[in-house]
């Protein structure tokens, strides 16, 4: 089943605040993405990371490997309304590279 | 493009039918996975596939079936074992090591109701 605790469920926030989730694991996990998907469709890839500790951005988004490999979060600045949908966690766990295992999402609403 | 096609968007079974959930793929990856999502939760593995005539068994596979036998497509059969099966489906496909491959790509899912 899932291994990924994310956090948290949902968000209610104004626009132009910043927001941020986390994701948790128990496994050891070597790659980490960050997912968003908007309602009826399908997630799209937003950010990947690699190695322990790498920071990377994209524009108002940047998400961090947690140092332990366990764990990992998401920031989203300034955000605006088309920020609204629900966000995913998934990890690579190093003993099995076959498949990725999600979290359970944060929906984030934003408010004009 | 290159990407993941799911049809139908939209799928209505009536108790006791088997459906079948399209999922086909352009992009030469190896590994293709199908997952559902009920509302409000996350993604729960189904079944998925490392290479061409060869799949396992994901967390919830009971009352689903699958076959590989092309890289390009996966199929999901629905069975009417599947005692609740209206939910959003979505399929992804991905390929280990290569450069530039981040993660899965997915479609754009199949919702399916029972009437």
């Amino acid at each position: 089943g899932q291994q990924l605790n994310q956090s948290p469920q949902s968000m209610f926030i104004q626009e132009g605040e910043d927001v941020s989730m986390n994701c948790t694991s128990s496994s050891i996990f070597n790659t980490w993405l960050w997912y968003k998907q908007e309602p009826g469709e399908g997630p799209v890839l937003l950010i990947a990371l690699y190695k322990a500790g790498e920071l990377t951005s994209n524009g108002r988004l940047t998400a961090q490997f947690g140092i332990t490999r366990k764990d990992s979060f998401l920031n989203i600045s300034a955000s605006i309304p088309s920020d609204v949908g629900i966000y995913f966690c998934a990890g690579q766990r190093i003993d099995n590279f076959n498949k990725f295992y999600f979290g359970s999402g944060t929906k984030l609403n934003v408010k004009p | 493009d290159g990407g993941i096609t799911q049809s139908p968007k939209y799928l209505f079974r009536k108790e006791g039918q088997n459906v079948t959930l399209s999922c086909e793929q352009n992009l030469n990856h190896d590994a293709m996975y199908w997952y559902r999502q009920d509302p409000g939760q996350g993604l729960r593995l189904i079944y998925y596939s490392q290479i061409v005539n060869d799949f396992q068994k994901g967390d919830i596979a009971e009352g689903y079936s699958v076959s590989r036998e092309k890289k390009e497509s996966f199929p999901l059969t629905v069975t009417s074992a599947q005692k609740n099966p209206t939910a959003f489906y979505l399929c992804a496909s991905w390929s280990a090591g290569r450069t530039g491959d981040y993660g899965y790509t997915f479609g754009s899912g199949t919702r399916l109701t029972v009437v």
